[in-house]
């Protein structure tokens, strides 16, 4: 069984410039969550999808953050614009829906903002 | 919200010593409590997880045990060996699909 799989896996930008994550999850996996890793931190959710349905996003800043997973498989997270502070791991995971536990990681999305 | 702190920050073992991480949580409506394994440059990788309703639990080297009263749990690797040297998490949650809420997590070295 394939895992959770993220591109890219490094990225390097300067600030102000936008910046997009993809992420696909494991196959007949319907709870998608992006997380934010910070360097010697654990990671922090950022939202939870239902399907597509974004149902715990309260950690997401929207003034500069965004998120979509068209029809509830693939999903994209999007910076825009990055600022210095967003330097970080960005972790995508999935579960199953129902009664699932078990939340696998992908390999993450490593950001660097100049 | 949930809280979960963990103890300690690092910790360094020679090799086939065992290696303890315990971790405290706040929430007492938590009932997931999984343990991840991150190596440098990968995602965390799940190793364990015990849920509210058992004690304790093992899986070959590695065992959680878990004391709902006084909120805390944790993890016990036996006979350690190099490749257990990285950064192990823990994590809690109310169960089902709901987000965990990690620990800082213990970067274990272990020296051969």
């Amino acid at each position: 069984e394939a895992g959770v799989v993220q591109s890219p896996r490094y990225k390097i930008i300067e600030k102000k410039q936008p910046v997009a994550f993809w992420c696909n999850p494991i196959s007949g996996h319907n709870t998608l969550y992006w997380y934010l890793q910070n360097l010697g931190q654990g990671p922090e959710l950022l939202i939870r999808y239902e399907n597509e349905e974004a149902v715990d996003d309260s950690q997401l800043p929207k003034d500069r953050f965004s998120a979509e997973r068209l029809k509830g498989v693939d999903s994209t997270l999007k910076i825009q614009p990055a600022e210095l502070g967003d330097s970080a791991v960005y972790l995508c995971a999935s579960t199953m829906t129902s009664g699932s536990y078990e939340q696998y990681f992908g390999p993450g999305t490593r950001l660097t903002v100049t | 919200g949930e809280n979960v702190e963990q103890h300690p920050s690092t910790l360094s073992v020679q090799e086939g010593d065992s290696a303890v991480i315990k971790c405290t949580y706040s929430d007492s409506a938590s009932n997931y409590f999984p343990w991840y394994k991150q190596e440098l440059g990968k995602g965390p990788q799940l190793i364990i997880d015990i849920r509210s309703n058992v004690g304790e639990k093992k899986d070959q080297r590695i065992a959680v045990t878990l004391n709902k009263t006084a909120k805390h749990f944790s993890l016990h690797i036996t006979e350690t060996q190099p490749e257990d040297s990285a950064v192990y998490f823990c994590a809690a949650s109310i169960g089902g699909n709901t987000p965990l809420v990690f620990g800082k997590g213990t970067r274990l070295s272990v020296i051969a």
